[in-house]
Order: structure tokens, then sequence, then C-alpha cells
């Protein structure tokens, strides 16, 4: 198994420039997620979906936009590109969240640059 | 408010020697608490996942403990090595929706540790 991949792994930007970013999981998890990680923060939610087909907003949604067509794939869109995404974002996978076996899976992270 | 401190915000050790970082919560209704190890550019990776019965549980040379009536917990780490300087991270699920929305991630601890 792959786990869970994102691509790029890193990107450059100008300011108004949209572009997605991709992640694909093959574990067949049903809860697929995108936070970024900025120094200090620690890690926050954008959205994350529960399900093929359901997407939800979470801590920090504003400037993104995410469908889930599939299972596998949950892919972030930036529609205008500003400085303040300027960030790490991650992909997480999981079977749940509930149970002690649930483990979420990280993706191994794209770094973005907004100039 | 639902929240989740650590402490300290780094520690540096010498190669052997053993720590402990702390995590306090306030969440509310408890579900279940993860400690998380973040290599330098790199994804999260699970270490523990502790449920409300749970006061200890052991991965290799990293012990997690749980104390569910003070709401803290701690992440032991016994004759730290060179591989161990990571940021770890405590997050705590909350509520009964098990949903990625019920995460509630800590700011995480920077270790580092000297040869």
């Amino acid at each position: 198994n792959a786990g869970v991949t994102q691509t790029p792994k890193f990107q450059v930007l100008k300011t108004g420039q949209s572009m997605t970013l991709q992640c694909a999981q093959d574990m067949n998890h049903e809860y697929m997620s995108w936070y970024r990680q900025d120094p200090g923060m620690g890690l926050r939610l954008i959205h994350y979906s529960v399900g093929a087909g359901i997407t939800d907003q979470g801590e920090v949604p504003n400037g993104y936009n995410v469908s889930r067509s599939t299972t596998e794939d949950f892919p972030l869109r930036l529609l205008s590109a500003a400085p303040s995404q300027t960030s790490v974002y991650f992909c997480a996978s999981s079977s749940g969240f509930r149970k002690r076996n649930n483990e979420q899976f990280f993706g191994p992270g794209t770094r973005l640059t907004v100039l | 408010k639902n929240q989740v401190e650590q402490s300290p915000q780094s520690l540096i050790i010498l190669e052997g020697k053993n720590c402990t970082l702390q995590c306090n919560y306030t969440v509310s209704p408890f579900s279940n608490l993860r400690w998380y190890k973040q290599d330098t550019g790199r994804g999260p990776v699970s270490l523990t996942i502790m449920t409300f019965s749970e006061n200890t549980k052991s991965n290799g040379r990293y012990t997690a403990t749980l104390d569910a009536d003070t709401k803290q917990s701690s992440l032991h780490i016994t004759a730290s090595q060179l591989s161990d300087s990571a940021s770890y991270i405590c997050v705590v699920s909350r509520g009964y929706g098990g949903s990625q929305g019920n995460l509630i991630f800590g700011k995480g601890t920077k270790l580092s540790v000297k040869p």
C-alpha cells in the first residue's frame, strides 16, 4: 500500500493564481481531511470529508474548496492564492476516530509559497 | 472552551537520557487521546491512541499515560536516541460524533536530542 500520497511536494504561486493540491489514499478509508501547518500554530483543519460526496468545513476554510467524488481522492483547490496561504499542507485519512485502532494516516505534505 | 495545551514548547536533552512531555486538555466529552511524532519535513505518524479506560500504553521506548480525572497525559521517552528528535503532538478526540471536526490538536513539543 502506498498509504496517503500528495502532489506536488513543493509549489510556488503568484498572488491571484489558482491551483489544486492532489491527495489520494489506497486504504479504502471513508474519512479524509486537509490541514495546514504554520509555525507556532499547530495543525489546523481546512476541510474534511466523511465519505464520497460529503464534505464539510473545518476551522480555516476560507479561500479553499474541496470535493470528494471518489473514496480514494480528495483534492484541495486554492481559488485565488494569497500570501496568507503560504503554509505546509497535509492530507490525512482514517477509518474512523472512536476506536483505539482508528489511526489517522498523514501524507508527506505539500510546501506552498505564495509570492 | 475545548483546548489542548502541551508543555514544554521545546526541549533539549542528551542522547541516552529520558524525558517526559506533558499534555493537558479541557476537552469534553472525552473520547480518546492520541500522540503523534512528526519528523522535520514529514507528516505526523501515530504513536499511541488511548481511550477513557486505558491509563498506560507503550510503543517501544515510548510510554503514554492518561489520567482522565485530572485531564492530563504524558509521553515518556526512555533512553533517547538521535532519531527521537522531532515534534510530538497531542490530539484529543471530543464527543461521540467520531469525525475529524471533533479532533482538538495541541501545538506540539519540539524535542532535540544532542549527541
